[in-house]
């Protein structure tokens, strides 16, 4: 089965730091270009980053960009986001997701729950 | 950044009635348009993408069309499955986006 799954949301202080990670597994993981999506309680979705296939680029939200940084070890099928500067903004459930043909989203996963809170 | 703008917010349907979902791109994104369908508490999952592309395992009661900026969601002879908020993401040019969301309710 084609499978993303996340890990590592915990209750953090505004101003701290954390780091998500996101497992994959049933396809070639080097083959694509692997989002994060996030959804605030009671909202919608929203986009927060991308990173190719290999590593080399990498496109963030205006609302994330130069406190959070995505990155993949692809010898690990492993996706990674480090968030810095948390904000109570950022409270929100963290999907892992594939991108597929088109780029649309093909394989998300359950998420992943970021609370930020004194 | 794109702008992508739903219509309606909410809509509340009987079964076997026909939906439509729009949605409004601020500048022209060619096809790099999909719709996602998420039910209550579960992931969001792909139902059409590049516009009008179906996909295998997505009842065909589901259509999507349109290009530039405007594009259309069709569900055809709603089922009571089909309760859920339906999104439109664009994936044409960073930062990528989503709009606001469609509950569709079943009446």
């Amino acid at each position: 089965d084609v499978q993303v799954e996340e890990s590592g949301g915990v209750v953090a202080q505004p101003g701290g730091s954390l780091r998500l990670s996101c497992a994959a597994s049933g396809f070639t993981f080097d083959d694509y270009s692997m989002h994060w999506v996030r959804q605030a309680p009671g909202k919608g979705l929203e986009w927060v980053a991308l990173v190719s296939w290999d590593g080399h680029y990498t496109h963030y939200a205006d609302s994330v960009k130069g406190r959070f940084t995505i990155s993949r070890d692809n010898s690990k099928n492993s996706l990674s986001l480090k968030m810095n500067s948390l904000t109570t903004e950022d409270t929100a459930l963290y999907y892992c997701g594939k991108e597929g043909s088109w780029g649309a989203v093909d394989v998300w996963g359950k998420g992943t729950t970021v609370s930020v809170s004194s | 950044e794109i702008v992508l703008t739903q219509s309606p917010d909410s809509q509340s349907v009987t079964p076997m009635e026909t939906v439509t979902i729009t949605c409004r791109a601020s500048q022209p994104i060619g096809t790099s348009l999909h719709w996602y369908q998420q039910k209550a508490d579960q992931s969001p999952k792909l139902i059409i993408r590049h516009a009008s592309q179906s996909l295998s395992g997505v009842p065909s009661r589901f259509s999507g069309s349109g290009s530039g900026t405007d594009f259309t969601l069709t569900i055809n002879s709603l089922e009571a499955e089909d309760a859920a908020t339906y999104y439109c993401h664009q994936s044409s040019s960073f930062p990528q986006t989503f709009g606001q969301g469609t509950k569709v309710e079943i009446k």
